[in-house]
């Protein structure tokens, strides 16, 4: 059972550049979360997608934009790096249907801004 | 508003010691309560939850933690560490009253573990 996978790796933009982020689910989950961790700070949430809507935001500006699939994963877009955008983005997955269940995470998009 | 308070920023413990990092929440109600873990240049594991009933619970790894409403704490425990436990440490917690799934993390605990 795949866990949830993250796309690319790392990526290394300039300001002002535009960047997206790619993210697969955990079989089995309808839910997605991004987040964005910078160095040394916890994980700052920045919306969560179900049906293919942005549910809830967290305080990012309009910048930061999603989508979500039919098949369940989803995108994050970031228009006019800035280089504090420079951080670890994080997708989680959960089931909407198990409301009390956990979020699963991915192993990140390590993103630079130069 | 909800949010959680790692006061360690950093703890070093010797190999075979006890461990203990501290989380403490502020929210209106209780809330679901997690423990995470992330070892360098990767994503979060989950190590344990708390949604309800037992207050010590029992997770991964060998790792418990104790949710103490009377002082808004959940707290993570291991009683002999290994030297494979140095990574980053993250409280969150998820509120009850919605539908929705948001985490509020706090800012991590970073674990040393010397020889």
């Amino acid at each position: 059972d795949a866990g949830v996978t993250q796309s690319p790796t790392h990526l290394i933009k300039t300001r002002g550049q535009q960047v997206t982020l790619r993210c697969s689910p955990k079989s089995g989950h309808d839910t997605v979360s991004w987040y964005q961790q910078a160095l040394g700070q916890g994980p700052q949430f920045i919306f969560q997608y179900y049906e293919e809507e942005e549910r809830q935001r967290g305080n990012f500006p309009d910048r930061f934009s999603g989508h979500q699939f039919p098949n369940y994963s989803s995108e994050l877009n970031v228009n006019a790096l800035l280089l504090g955008d420079s951080a670890l983005y994080l997708c989680a997955s959960s089931s909407e249907v198990l409301k009390g269940d956990t979020q699963y995470f991915g192993p990140g998009t390590r993103l630079t801004v130069l | 508003a909800q949010s959680v308070t790692q006061p360690d920023i950093h703890i070093t413990v010797s190999e075979g010691a006890s461990l203990e990092l501290r989380c403490n929440y502020s929210y209106g109600a209780t809330p679901y309560l997690f423990w995470y873990v992330q070892s360098p240049g990767q994503g979060l594991q989950l190590l344990l939850k708390y949604f309800s009933g037992d207050t010590l619970v029992q997770g991964i790894k060998g790792f418990e933690a104790e949710f103490k409403r009377s002082q808004s704490s959940f707290n993570l425990r291991k009683p002999s560490v290994h030297w494979s436990d140095a990574a980053e440490y993250f409280c969150a917690l998820r509120p009850m009253n919605t539908g929705f799934q948001k985490l509020v993390f706090g800012t991590g605990t970073r674990l040393l573990v010397s020889p």
